[in-house]
């Protein structure tokens, strides 16, 4: 086991292209989480999955983003249309039984 | 609502010196608390954890933090810093099950001088 995994680690995108990203869980972990982290400020929750069930979405999560956990194994996140305020490090983490692991997140720069 | 307030944003100490990061907290339940390191361009690295056990919780790379109840407060210490030890740091609660999401404060980074 490897730990987090996410792909891609950068991505520079034009505004308005939509963009996905990845995330590989440890594999026994049934939750994972993504979290956006912008530029001096700690991560901040965007939702949550149990499994394969999207159980929890923050309000940062505009109707431009789509999160899915097909079989709840990987997940993705997409942005549609993206805006320069988009740019930042998007993080996913799995929980095991009292901690989450984090991946090595993927940096978002809208150009 | 559960939240935490890291008070200072930088912290410079000199290669040998204590480390003292602050953290408060601000929680309805017994709350779980976390500390994590970020180097740049890295995800999170999980240095401690409190889980409402021992007070005073040791973590990797000779970190320590104490839970003190009547100050709300979890601070991060180190009795020598290293030169590797220069990084953000976040404090974070853990929101009740079954959400379990964290809520992190705003980072503190530190700066280990020669």
């Amino acid at each position: 086991d490897t730990g987090v995994s996410q792909n891609p680690r950068h991505k520079i995108t034009k505004r308005g292209q939509n963009v996905t990203f990845r995330c590989d869980p440890i594999s026994e972990h049934n939750r994972l989480y993504w979290y956006r982290q912008t530029l001096g400020q700690g991560p901040e929750f965007l939702t949550y999955f149990q499994n394969e069930a999207q159980l929890e979405k923050s309000r940062l999560l505009s109707d431009r983003f789509s999160a899915e956990r097909p079989k709840g194994s990987f997940s993705t996140l997409e942005i549609q249309r993206t805006e320069q305020g988009d740019s930042a490090m998007y993080l996913c983490a799995s929980r095991g039984t009292t901690e989450a692991f984090f991946g090595q997140g993927t940096r978002l720069t809208v150009v | 609502a559960q939240s935490v307030t890291q008070l200072g944003s930088h912290v410079s100490v000199s290669e040998g010196a204590l480390v003292l990061l602050r953290c408060n907290y601000s929680s309805s339940v017994p709350p779980y608390l976390f500390w994590y390191v970020q180097y740049p361009n890295q995800g999170l690295q999980l240095l401690l954890k409190y889980t409402s056990a021992a007070t005073l919780v040791k973590g990797i790379n000779g970190f320590e933090a104490e839970f003190k109840k009547s100050e709300t407060s979890f601070h991060l210490t180190k009795p020598s810093a290293h030169m590797s030890d220069a990084a953000e740091y976040f404090c974070a609660v853990s929101e009740p099950p079954p959400t379990d999401k964290l809520i992190f404060g705003t980072g503190t980074r530190l700066q280990v001088f020669p």
